[in-house]
């Protein structure tokens, strides 16, 4: 699978668009890329996915850079309870089926 | 629409005891996969398992870790002869088909005495 590259934090202040970028520049054609997060100890929960096309959700929205190397998921209003880990993973449909986890992006959101 | 449900959430075992975790996937859902994350660390895969098959346990430890994922009933994490450096979140996932989206349980909290 394809690795990725996320900074390590970000700030963001509430009520604003928060905005987390990704590198994924070894992506391949048939690997998509998926979005989790995992607020403080709490199971990772999934967010949006995509292939090449930008995806929007009731919780974000994914866009996918043209060439495919890069990605940025939006959360367009971000709330305290926002305030995560969240990590970039692309997987490969249908082959090798386990997540292989990053150090993902730990998003703070300030009241 | 119930979702992943892992039992015990949180587990103390002494030195020498086995733990047995438990995962219900998501109704209608026949594959599952745990993961295991150490303190202050990031989530790594240990198993993928379909009903009644081991599909990838290339994350397991060669000893004392074993999973089943029966016809009927749970999946079942066991790990036999607990040491401290087991004390770790445990998370069960579980995806409808083959590479599907995977959706993750609360966890099982070990702490091993």
């Amino acid at each position: 699978d394809a690795k990725t590259t996320q900074p390590p934090s970000m700030d963001c202040a509430e009520g604003r668009a928060a905005n987390l970028p990704c590198n994924h520049s070894t992506i391949s054609g048939n690997e998509y890329v998926y979005w989790y997060r995992q607020i403080h100890s709490q199971g990772p929960q999934y967010i949006i996915h995509g292939l090449k096309n930008n995806e929007t959700n009731e919780m974000a929205s994914l866009i996918i850079t043209e060439d495919r190397k890069s990605s940025t998921l939006i959360l367009p209003h971000a709330t305290l309870r926002d305030t995560a880990v969240y990590y970039c993973i692309v997987q490969k449909m249908g082959g090798n089926e386990k997540l292989t986890f990053g150090t993902g992006t730990r998003l703070t959101i300030i009241p | 629409n119930a979702g992943v449900m892992q039992n015990p959430r949180h587990l103390v075992r002494r030195r020498g005891q086995e733990a047995r975790l438990r995962c219900s996937p998501m109704k209608g859902h026949s594959h599952v996969y745990w993961y295991r994350q150490l303190p202050e660390e990031g989530l790594k895969f240990m198993v993928y398992l379909q009903k009644e098959n081991i599909i990838d346990e290339s994350g397991m430890p060669k000893e004392r870790f074993s999973a089943e994922f029966p016809k009927e009933g749970p999946s079942i994490l066991r790990i036999q002869q607990v040491v401290r450096g087991d004390s770790a979140a445990y998370f069960c996932a579980s995806s409808g088909i083959a590479g599907d989206t995977q959706y993750f349980g609360p966890g099982t909290r070990l702490t091993v005495l």
